[in-house]
């Protein structure tokens, strides 16, 4: 079946722009996150959603991220006025239930470059 | 807060040889601990993980890892790598908020390289 898809595969941005990130997780799959992988600060979590809510927003780098997810299935990350370090590849994840035994699939990750 | 640490960034091993990567965790509870590969330009792929139970897992691949609470491990093995083992893995540590699962807590990563 199909698995979790993200796009765009690659972005690239100037300084200051607002930028758009989707995921399409598995079919089914109540719980969605997201990660950020960077050299200098490895795989990072930033937000959870169990059908359309996010608990909490802490993870959330700064004021400028944010991330909704509508209708329990696509969700989308958006970076206000990009800076340098948001530079990263960024991983969305599903799980069948949000549950800590419930394996996370992964999708490929957007790279998003921040010039 | 809990941490997972993999103390080494790079490992060479020569294709057919045993291979061993280390994980260790820091957290208050029982740990739901897990190991993810990522091989170049793809995502992560879970290999196994670890509840609660028999304290040494199989996973896919022919690995195996087995978690000893006294020394707060969880170690990836495999008796004998092979050329497309090569790739970056991360040891994780589930984390557990008031309300129920959160994400994943990844160590920074082993990078395995695989000599002929």
């Amino acid at each position: 079946g199909a698995g979790v898809s993200q796009s765009p595969s690659n972005k690239v941005t100037e300084k200051g722009k607002d930028v758009e990130l989707r995921c399409d997780p598995i079919s089914g799959h109540t719980a969605l996150y997201w990660y950020r992988q960077s050299l200098g600060q490895g795989l990072e979590f930033l937000i959870y959603f169990q059908g359309n809510s996010a608990p909490d927003k802490s993870g959330l780098p700064s004021d400028r991220f944010s991330a909704e997810r509508t209708g329990g299935s696509v969700s989308t990350l958006t970076i206000q006025r990009t800076q340098q370090e948001d530079s990263a590849v960024y991983l969305c994840a599903s799980s069948p239930r949000q549950y800590l035994t419930d394996t996370q699939y992964f999708g490929p990750g957007t790279r998003l470059t921040v010039l | 807060a809990q941490s997972v640490t993999q103390p080494d960034i790079h490992i060479t091993v020569s294709e057919g040889a045993s291979l061993e990567l280390r994980c260790n965790y820091s957290y208050g509870a029982t740990p739901y601990l897990f190991w993810y590969v990522q091989s170049p330009g793809q995502g992560l792929q879970l290999l196994l993980k670890y509840f609660s139970g028999d304290t040494l897992v199989q996973g896919i691949k022919g690995f195996e890892a087995e978690f000893k609470r006294s020394q707060s491990s969880f170690n990836l093995r495999k008796p004998s790598v092979h050329w497309s083992d090569a790739a970056e893995y991360f040891c994780a540590v589930a984390e557990h908020s008031g309300g129920g699962a959160d994400g994943l807590t990844f160590g920074k990563g082993t990078h395995l390289i695989i000599q002929p």
